[in-house]
């Protein structure tokens, strides 16, 4: 069964900052991995969606990268902002089935 | 845009009660999809509906059912709600187009379980 883990699982960092956040799976064999965004108490919005056979994917401030070989991917949050603040969560996808890691907390101090 | 919408933000329910939470999506999706989401656990998948009529387990499918008899809308059933079902659950849908698209996620329906 797939597993995906993230870390770290909280980081704090202050505004302005270029931040990366890790996202690992256990198996090779997927579609397509996804970074979603969730704020306190709400749904999840994407952020970026990697097919397999793309190595990086790229909107605005961040850039998310896809090693499927090796079962990582990082987000890349350039000049963060407080706005920013939020959990930030990785989905892979394995034929229909999506598999999440736990998230990182991220906290932009101004 | 696409939305989807979960018909409470909030419930509180007691022990042995019968529990639906509904899910509805206005863009046609095929694929709709129920989770929930605990400290520490992440994000597991309870059911997922190909589209209407059709369901399939997902991790941890145990004291849940489902039914989908219209596309627009996939409803979540607690047979008989217990202390650990206490949870958010959140509702997404997608388009099942070759090499996956995303989903779009509801707000969630926070439930406590007396």
């Amino acid at each position: 069964k797939q597993e995906v883990t993230q870390i770290p699982a909280a980081l704090s960092v202050p505004e302005g900052e270029n931040l990366v956040l890790n996202c690992s799976f256990t198996d090779s064999a997927i579609y397509n991995l996804q970074w979603f965004r969730q704020d306190p108490g709400k749904g999840l919005t994407s952020l970026l969606l990697i097919q397999s056979s793309q190595r990086e994917q790229t909107s605005g401030r961040l850039n998310a990268s896809l090693d499927k070989s090796s079962g990582r991917s990082t987000l890349y949050i350039a000049a963060s902002q407080p706005g920013d603040s939020a959990t930030y969560l990785c989905a892979v996808n394995n034929f229909n089935k999506f598999y999440f890691g736990s998230g990182t907390k991220l906290n932009v101090k101004p | 845009d696409v939305k989807v919408t979960q018909s409470s933000r909030y419930l509180v329910k007691r022990t042995g009660e019968k529990v639906f939470l509904e899910c509805v999506q206005d863009m046609d999706h095929e694929n709709m999809f129920w989770y929930r989401q605990d400290p520490g656990l992440g994000l597991r998948l309870i059911y997922f509906s190909y589209d209407v009529k059709m369901k399939e387990k997902g991790d941890i499918p145990e004291g849940y059912s489902v039914s989908r008899e219209k596309k627009e809308r996939f409803s979540l059933i607690l047979e008989s709600a217990s202390t650990n079902q206490t949870s958010m659950y959140l509702c997404a849908s997608r388009r099942p187009l070759a090499g996956g698209e995303t989903q779009y996620f509801g707000p969630g329906t926070r439930l406590l379980v007396l």
